[in-house]
This record gives structure tokens, C-alpha cells and sequence, in this order.
């Protein structure tokens, strides 16, 4: 079955270490997004990208870091210097590199700060 | 670029009853309008959406209507069941635009 998958589903993280979120999609789609989701909030774009080897910044992009490697991949690396990493995170990808077709989500990662 | 507002945050219906979600958007040049619809703990899925050539588009109990002069699209959800509770999210992608800007989310309730 085709789909997007997002690992791990539960993260915890020390202060002041990096923790990469992984995001694999077997469906073809060109692009892919990166949102947070604080409880009780909506979605934040962190970053997205449209094509292999180029990605544009979100709303929130201080704080972490991404790759695209590979058409099927779009991990997210969470920094030190993100102060407030706790939250719900999602993966997206899209078959159009405009969203006019819609978005398939992951099921998330939740990250928690210990 | 386009700003997507959605009302109510929190609604709370009887089984049974209908239920009404509204958006409104600022770019008369916005041409796609998905809806989805957010479990607990889960990633959002798309239910229904809409395109600007069209006014309204049904799906069994669901249903979009849009209005292009007044820049406003609502989901319509009939005869609510207890599964019908959860988050829903509307977005909207403009002409020039290569991204969904997504509403606020309204955390629907049906009771029994």
C-alpha cells in the first residue's frame, strides 16, 4: 500500500541534543512538508520542498534543519538551538508542487523534551 | 500572501443534528480548498475539496459549498455521529501559490 511514514511515533530528547525526525513516502509525490503542532493548535509550516536537492523555509524554520536526498525522503533534524522542541510533529506530501491536489499526511511523531 | 480564517474554534452538537464549519480567505486569486479532518493523535486526513469552478460538491453526509464574491467556503457535515468528532482543519492555496495555508482548526463534539 502506498503512504507516508513517520518514525519514530514517540521521541524524547536531553536538552541541548539534536533528534532527527524521519519521513519516507512511497506515493511518487514531488513535494513534502514539515509542520509542528503545539496541543490545542493548528498546523505551522517548518519547512517544505518541492523537488530533490532544494528547500524553502516555513514560517518557523529557526531551530531546525532538513534534507531531500532522495524523492521519497524529508527528514527533519531538531537543533539545540530550537528552545521549545516539545511538540506533536507532522510530515505532508503532495503529488503537485503548487498543493492543488491536495496533501497525505503521516500519522506524526510526538517529541518530548526530558 | 493568502490568510485563511475558520469559525467556530470549539462546536458542540447533538447526534443527529447538522453541523456547520465556515472559512474565509483573503485572495480572490485562491482556487483550491481541501478539508480534513484530525483524530486524536493522528495525522490530518482529507475528506472532502473543492475547486473554484464549482460551488458545491457532496460526498454522502459531507458537503463544501464555496462563494467566490463573498471569499467564504463552509463544510457541511449531516445527520453528526460520535465519529464524527474530532478536529477539522480547512486550507486554501492561491493561483500563484505552491503551498496550503491551513485555518485554525474547530474541535468538533458530538454528544449523545
Amino acid at each position: 500500500d502506498g503512504g507516508i511514514t513517520q518514525s519514530p511515533k514517540y521521541l524524547f530528547r536531553k536538552e541541548g541534543q539534536n533528534v532527527t525526525l524521519s519521513c519516507e513516502q512511497n506515493l511518487n509525490h514531488d513535494a513534502m512538508y514539515w509542520y509542528r503542532q503545539d496541543p490545542g493548535q493548528g498546523l505551522r509550516l517548518i519547512y517544505y520542498s518541492q523537488i530533490v536537492n532544494d528547500f524553502q523555509k516555513g514560517d518557523i524554520a529557526e531551530g531546525y534543519s532538513v534534507s531531500r536526498e532522495k524523492k521519497e525522503s524529508f527528514p527533519l533534524t531538531v537543533t539545540s538551538a530550537q528552545k521549545n522542541p516539545t511538540a506533536f510533529y507532522l510530515c505532508a506530501s503532495s503529488p503537485s508542487r503548487t498543493g492543488k491536489d491536495g496533501y497525505t499526511f503521516g500519522s506524526g511523531t510526538r517529541l518530548t523534551v526530558v | 500572501g493568502e490568510n485563511v480564517e475558520q469559525h467556530p474554534s470549539t462546536l458542540s452538537v447533538q447526534e443527529g443534528d447538522s453541523a456547520v464549519i465556515k472559512c474565509t480567505y483573503s485572495d480572490s486569486a485562491s482556487n483550491y480548498f481541501p478539508w480534513y479532518k484530525q483524530e486524536l493523535g493522528k495525522g490530518p486526513q482529507l475528506i472532502i475539496d473543492i475547486r473554484s469552478n464549482v460551488g458545491e460538491k457532496k460526498d454522502q453526509r459531507i458537503a463544501v459549498t464555496l462563494n467566490k464574491t463573498a471569499k467564504h467556503f463552509s463544510l457541511h457535515i449531516t445527520e453528526t455521529q460520535p465519529e464524527d468528532s474530532a478536529v477539522y482543519f480547512c486550507a486554501g492555496v492561491t493561483g500563484g501559490g505552491n503551498k496550503l495555508t491551513f485555518g485554525t482548526g474547530t474541535q468538533l463534539k458530538v454528544e449523545l
